[in-house]
């Protein structure tokens, strides 16, 4: 199986402020023939079921802000979210889509400073 | 929109069954996407059981934990008729409590699957 490995656990970042995840597969998940990552982004707020906010580890999932972004390839990848707003505090997951079985981060927990 | 709903006993007593069932409205579970099991321990992360499509194939994760392993205890099903799909777990324990999510895995135009709607999910708590 693919691990994948998040950090920091958690964070805290002040409002306005950028907030910096990564996360780091145990093999790549770059596919030649696509020329794409298979690397997703999941956000979980409090109490609520995870959403998709970004695939292929840089497009963002319709109605996700700009402020959201991803990057990386191969076995290192980066969600950053700038201009933090408290509706950000969340759980965040990356999750490869290589191979089955799919497999996640620990998560990384967000909260505001 | 595409809705998904879980739906079953929250409670399920040692070595019993867990069986849950996922109702897909706004879609249809014939399309060419692949439908998913995802569970939450309390207070953990997320695990990936298994998925279906709706011929019938399906994968399944061999590496979850359990005694004995998660793998030999599930079974993912389909009724396309109902739109719905299952998962039944025998042989429960403590270790199966956790918030079972269904979602969808969208079918990508270079053929992979990509997890994009979830359900709400439900609690299911193993216990006498």
């Amino acid at each position: 199986d693919i691990v994948m490995t998040q950090s920091p656990d958690s964070l805290a970042v002040s409002l306005g402020e950028t907030a910096t995840i990564n996360c780091k597969s145990s093999q790549s998940v770059f596919y030649r023939s696509t020329n794409k990552n298979y690397l997703a982004w999941h956000q979980q707020k409090p109490g609520q079921p995870p959403k998709l906010l970004m695939y292929w580890a840089s497009t963002r999932e319709s109605g996700v802000p700009d402020r959201f972004s991803g990057s990386g390839s191969g076995t290192d990848f980066t969600l950053t979210i700038s201009s933090l707003q408290a509706e950000d505090v969340a759980v965040y997951y990356c999750q490869q889509y290589y191979v089955t079985p799919r497999t996640f981060g620990q998560g990384t927990k967000l909260e505001i400073k | 929109q595409l809705q998904l709903q879980e739906s079953g006993p929250g409670l399920v007593k040692p070595s019993g069954t867990l069986s849950l069932t996922c109702a897909v409205s706004g879609g249809s579970i014939t399309s060419s996407d692949w439908w998913t099991w995802v569970r939450q321990p309390p207070g953990k992360g997320l695990e990936w059981i298994g998925e279906i499509f709706h011929t019938g194939t399906t994968n399944y994760n061999p590496s979850l934990k359990g005694r004995p392993s998660l793998r030999s205890r599930v079974t993912i099903s389909v009724d396309k008729s109902k739109n719905h799909f299952s998962l039944t777990v025998t042989s429960v324990t403590a270790a199966d409590t956790a918030v079972y999510y269904c979602a969808r895995a969208r079918y990508s135009d270079v053929g992979v699957t990509i997890l994009d709607y979830w359900g709400q999910g439900t609690l299911v708590t193993v216990s006498s």
